[in-house]
Order: C-alpha cells, then sequence, then structure tokens
C-alpha cells in the first residue's frame, strides 16, 4: 500500500532564509510524487511534481523539491522564504498503475518577517 | 486553467438531514474525486469515478454515496448527516487514467457543518 509522511506538524522559519519541509513515502513499485500549497479557505494548489529524471524538480513561486530513491525522500525546498510562502503544504504519492493518489497529513509552514 | 467548481463554500445542516455537495469541472476530465480534509488527519479519499455512472470506494465511504450523471459533474451525498461529518470537503478531478502524472486539479472547498 501506498503512503506518505510528512514528520512536521509546522515549520517556523525567518523571512530570508532557506527552509525545508520532509516529505518520505512507501509504494511497491516506482512513485509519481507531488507537493501541493494550501491557503487560508482555499483548495489545495499544485506545486510541483516528480515523475522521472532529474532528481531536483523546479516548481512554482521558486520552490524547488529533491527525490532520494535511497531515502524514499521528497523534501521540498526554497533557498530564500517569503512571509507569503505562509501556508499548509501537502506532500502527495501516486505509485504507477494505480488512479489513487495518498497524501500526507500536511505541514504548516510559517514565516516570521 | 481547468476550474473546479464546489457550489458552497459553507453549509450547516443538522443531524439526520440528507445533505448534496456538488462539483463541477470545465476541462472534460474524465477522473472526479471526493476528499475530506480534517487537522491531523491530511486529506482522506471519500470516492472517486473514472467516467459517468462510474464509481469507486475510496478510503473512508461509510456514510457517503457519490452521483455522476453527466462527465461534468459529481455529487457527494451524505444520506443521514452525522456530527462526525463536519469537516472541509474537497472536490478534484484529472485527465484520463493513462495520463498518472498528471496533478489534480482542486476547488476551494466546502466547510459543512452538522450540528
Amino acid at each position: 500500500a501506498q503512503s506518505v509522511a510528512q514528520p512536521e506538524d509546522q515549520v517556523n522559519v525567518a523571512e530570508g532564509n532557506p527552509l525545508t519541509v520532509k516529505c518520505t513515502y512507501s509504494v511497491s513499485g516506482n512513485p509519481y510524487l507531488f507537493w501541493y500549497v494550501q491557503y487560508p479557505n482555499r483548495g489545495l494548489q499544485f506545486l510541483l511534481k516528480y515523475i522521472t529524471g532529474d532528481n531536483l524538480v523546479k516548481g512554482s513561486y521558486g520552490f524547488e523539491a529533491e527525490f532520494n530513491k535511497s531515502q524514499t525522500s521528497f523534501h521540498l525546498k526554497k533557498p530564500s522564504a517569503l512571509v507569503s510562502d505562509s501556508a499548509l503544504y501537502f506532500c502527495a504519492v501516486r505509485d504507477r498503475g494505480f488512479q489513487k493518489l495518498v497524501f500526507g497529513t500536511g505541514t504548516r509552514l510559517l514565516v516570521s518577517p | 486553467d481547468v476550474k473546479v467548481t464546489q457550489s458552497s463554500r459553507y453549509l450547516v445542516k443538522r443531524t439526520g438531514e440528507k445533505v448534496f455537495l456538488e462539483c463541477v469541472q470545465d476541462m472534460d476530465h474524465e477522473n472526479m474525486f471526493w476528499y475530506r480534509q480534517d487537522p491531523g488527519l491530511g486529506l482522506r479519499l471519500i470516492y472517486f469515478s473514472y467516467d459517468v455512472k462510474m464509481k469507486e470506494k475510496g478510503d473512508i465511504p461509510e456514510g457517503y454515496s457519490v452521483s455522476r450523471e453527466k462527465k461534468e459533474r459529481f455529487s457527494l451525498i451524505l444520506e443521514s448527516a452525522s456530527t462526525n461529518q463536519t469537516s472541509m470537503y474537497l472536490c478534484a478531478s484529472s485527465p484520463p487514467g493513462q495520463r498518472l502524472n498528471s496533478p489534480l486539479h482542486f476547488g476551494n472547498g466546502t466547510r459543512l457543518t452538522v450540528t
């Protein structure tokens, strides 16, 4: 069965500092991996995805994520955080051949001025 | 851009009422999904549909049913609402099955309170 773990409920970072939001996954085969962001009272917005190829994936709003197969991780990163990045972030995994997308429990990112 | 529209942003219903949550997408997507979102639990899949009149149970289908009479519309039905169904409900759509690397497109959610 597919599963995703986001070990941190909340991440705090000062504006201008680099940020990392952690995600590890478990699938039986090769994964499709996704990051979504949710702003207050809104649905989820797609940030980036890993399908195959380069382990460093670049996405929207300056975010990137690094796929590490040996550690089964897909951590979200940004070199310099903005206050407007404060939101709820979800990692998700889909096992190839399955329609179902499984989400983590979410990590709240708080960027202080 | 894909637009997924959920008919209500906020709903307040009484225990025992039958509740309909409506979702419409405008990109001719075959796949549609209903999730509920609860703090600390993330998103959990209730039901999904690959095509008109087709439906599949997700991880937590108990107490819910769905209807997909038209391709663009996917309805979630709470047959007899209970307080433990108070939650944020999110609808999503995606292109056909062979494009499994396509992201889901979400609506803005319906926050349902059952009193």
